[in-house]
């Protein structure tokens, strides 16, 4: 059972546009939220987080926005840039304690044309 | 600042052979985790650690064995390499569980 989700395996948008990669979760109990960039043949790199207490979370082009009661986040990134073209992944955590363990999700492979 | 650094970078074995994929972080980060990524897959986890000599098992254990002796070392072991675990594998390590952090991976192929 696939507890996070990112149903578009593939999201193609044009330079200086918006990009929207979606995520939804199915189990109530995550309450910190991540995504990740990864480029070929290197390590996921931290973008940008949001916690349930929150809808929202900006970091210059990157905004996440969480809908708790759907079970839903996403991330916009504005505007796009060439350099942005990476595959993103979508992860959460389970809250208590000191157990950490990340669930991710499928990755959106974003491509971004000049 | 190495960050987490995985030792080797690529290794092609054959079946039933084994080795240990080497994990090494200067963080002092408590937590530490493997993953493995596979086309379509995502990453799964395979076991994690909370803590020196404390170790657990995630979502895809078999056929892997870990240990942590100490705060900054933890290595995979495949004891017996069966085709099936042709993968790239991540390590991560995190403090608090905000910030994780990832080494640049192990591409493994079992022939």
């Amino acid at each position: 059972d696939q507890q996070v989700k990112q149903n578009s395996p593939s999201l193609s948008v044009q330079e200086g546009r918006i990009s929207i990669l979606n995520c939804d979760y199915t189990n109530s109990m995550f309450d910190y939220f991540l995504w990740y960039k990864k480029y070929p043949a290197e390590g996921p790199t931290f973008l940008i987080s949001i916690s349930s207490i929150k809808d929202k979370n900006e970091d210059g082009r990157f905004t996440v926005f969480l809908n708790k009661s759907a079970k839903h986040l996403s991330l916009h990134i504005v505007p796009s840039q060439p350099g942005d073209s990476a595959v993103y992944f979508c992860a959460a955590r389970e809250g208590g304690g000191s157990n950490y363990k990340l669930t991710f999700g499928k990755g959106t492979l974003l491509t971004v044309n000049p | 600042n190495a960050g987490v650094t995985q030792t080797p970078k690529f290794q092609v074995l054959k079946t039933g052979q084994s080795m240990t994929l080497q994990c090494a972080q200067d963080m002092n980060h408590e937590y530490m985790s493997w993953y493995r990524q596979d086309p379509g897959m995502g990453l799964r986890l395979i076991h994690y650690s909370v803590g020196a000599g404390i170790t657990d098992q995630g979502e895809v254990p078999n056929g892997y064995n870990v240990s942590r002796s100490t705060t900054e070392d933890f290595p995979l072991r495949l004891l017996s390499a069966a085709p099936s675990q042709t993968s790239v594998y991540f390590c991560a390590s995190t403090q608090g569980g905000y910030g994780y952090t990832f080494g640049s991976g192990t591409r493994l192929t079992v022939v």
